[in-house]
């Protein structure tokens, strides 16, 4: 049963501190999105990878938020510092190579910033 | 700037009725569209798409019908059942790579 898998499901921290979210797509997969969702926007991308090579960072809070892909199996996103207004869940999805527009989701990591 | 609105936040069905969420989108290179359903504590998973080359896709229960050229799309769930009670996003692709914009979402709630 291929999924993704996100690590971790729930992080409660101080503002200020450093946040890693990992995230580990289906084996196959070669593209990968990193998603916040919030109340009141819906689903944001921030980042995404194609074949572990960043292609669209633009949705990033560029001086906080870093995306990157250490190998096939591994994508991280870091928030740091964290502030309270990132409080959110973070989704990573990965899709098959090719034209198909289906992505997958993991399960998210609920990140709460105090 | 929202390129893909769901403005119902929430739809509230009896079961058994059909169901009718909306989406609209305002960019017109948007040529694929899917709707994904996601319930509490889980990452959305998808539903159904359609090719703007369509008006109409019908899978079991589910049909979204697409209208070009009032750039709008909705998803029917005929007969609603409870276990369809969850988030409904709609999103569109119209990049190279496979990037989705999705709109806010809106919660359906099916009552026995």
């Amino acid at each position: 049963d291929a999924r993704v898998t996100q690590t971790p499901r729930h992080k409660v921290t101080e503002m200020g501190q450093e946040v890693t979210m990992r995230c580990q797509p289906i084996l196959g997969h070669n593209t990968v999105f990193w998603y916040r969702q919030t109340m009141m926007q819906g689903l944001e991308l921030l980042a995404y990878f194609r074949n572990r090579a960043p292609l669209d960072d633009s949705g990033m809070p560029k001086d906080r938020f870093s995306a990157e892909m250490p190998d096939a199996t591994l994508a991280t996103l870091k928030i740091q510092p964290s502030e309270p207004r990132d409080s959110a869940v973070y989704f990573c999805a990965s899709g098959p190579p090719g034209l198909s527009y289906e992505q997958y989701f993991g399960p998210g990591t609920r990140l709460t910033v105090t | 700037d929202q390129q893909v609105k769901q403005n119902s936040p929430s739809l509230s069905v009896q079961e058994g009725r059909i169901s009718i969420l909306n989406c609209d989108y305002t960019n017109s290179m948007f040529d694929y569209f899917l709707w994904y359903k996601k319930y509490p504590a889980e990452g959305p998973t998808f539903l159904i798409s359609i090719s703007s080359i369509k008006d109409k896709n019908e899978d079991g229960r589910f049909t979204v019908f697409l209208n070009k050229s009032a750039k709008h799309l909705s998803l029917h769930i005929v007969p609603s059942q409870p276990g369809d009670s969850a988030v409904y996003f709609c999103a569109a692709s119209g990049h190279a790579g496979n990037m989705l914009t999705f709109g806010g979402g809106t919660r359906l709630m099916v009552k026995p």
